[in-house]
């Protein structure tokens, strides 16, 4: 069982569309980390948050952390084909450091 | 160049013969981590090290062991590969901040193990 469950596990939209991922828990996590993998290579950290109800702007990519620490979303507004990728969430855990990883969203964005 | 290495990048082995994945970092990170990637399950946490000769599990522990003996590597021994093995294994480090927090994580190329 995931300790973060991630939804949707797939998403394929058209250029232009927005998008929202989600990543939810029963854990509080002292922070969340969102990650973008491709193909063959290693995940690549996006953004880090940390206070419950931060909201984090990264372009056209917003982050945000739930007033408890347990949930976070990742919304893509304008999707683009270079926005297609395995998207991971990650929280550290409160009382060790432990980081456990949802099973991601893989989103497609169609030109 | 600040980097994350993992050497072999791919390797195919039979049950039961030992081996180790070597993972070296450049960055004078205080944190090492080894992940397995399986398809559905995203990455899962192997075990992790805050600093020399600091280990604790993640996850996923059994059947690895690792050891910290100088901070910019961060073997993943198997001693006894079997089957259930099979995976993409990752390196990862950070620094840690003064919250308490671990930083951006710089994850290596990934080392793809088949055990027969």
């Amino acid at each position: 069982t995931q300790l973060l469950e991630q939804s949707p596990q797939f998403l394929s939209i058209q250029e232009g569309e927005n998008l929202t991922v989600y990543c939810n828990s029963s854990s509080v996590f002292s922070s969340l980390q969102w990650y973008r993998q491709e193909p063959g290579e290693g995940p690549v950290l996006l953004v880090t948050v940390v206070t419950g109800g931060e909201v984090k702007k990264l372009k056209r990519l917003t982050f945000q952390f739930g007033d408890a620490r347990k949930d976070s979303s990742l919304h893509i507004t304008a999707a683009q084909p270079g926005d297609t990728g395995l998207y991971l969430c990650a929280g550290l855990g409160s009382n060790d450091y432990k980081l456990s990883f949802g099973a991601g969203t893989t989103v497609t964005v169609r030109a | 160049e600040a980097q994350v290495t993992q050497n072999p990048r791919y390797l195919i082995t039979v049950t039961g013969k030992k081996l180790t994945v070597t993972c070296s970092q450049n960055m004078n990170h205080e944190y090492m981590s080894w992940y397995r990637q399986d398809p559905g399950l995203g990455l899962r946490q192997i075990y992790y090290s805050m600093n020399v000769e600091v280990t604790d599990k993640g996850d996923v522990p059994e059947g690895y062991k690792v050891s910290r003996k100088e901070k910019r590597n961060f073997p993943l021994i198997l001693e006894s590969p079997s089957p259930n093995q099979t995976s993409l294994y990752f390196c990862a480090s950070s620094t840690l901040t003064v919250a308490g927090n671990t930083d951006t994580q710089y994850f290596g190329p990934g080392t793809r193990l088949t055990v027969l």
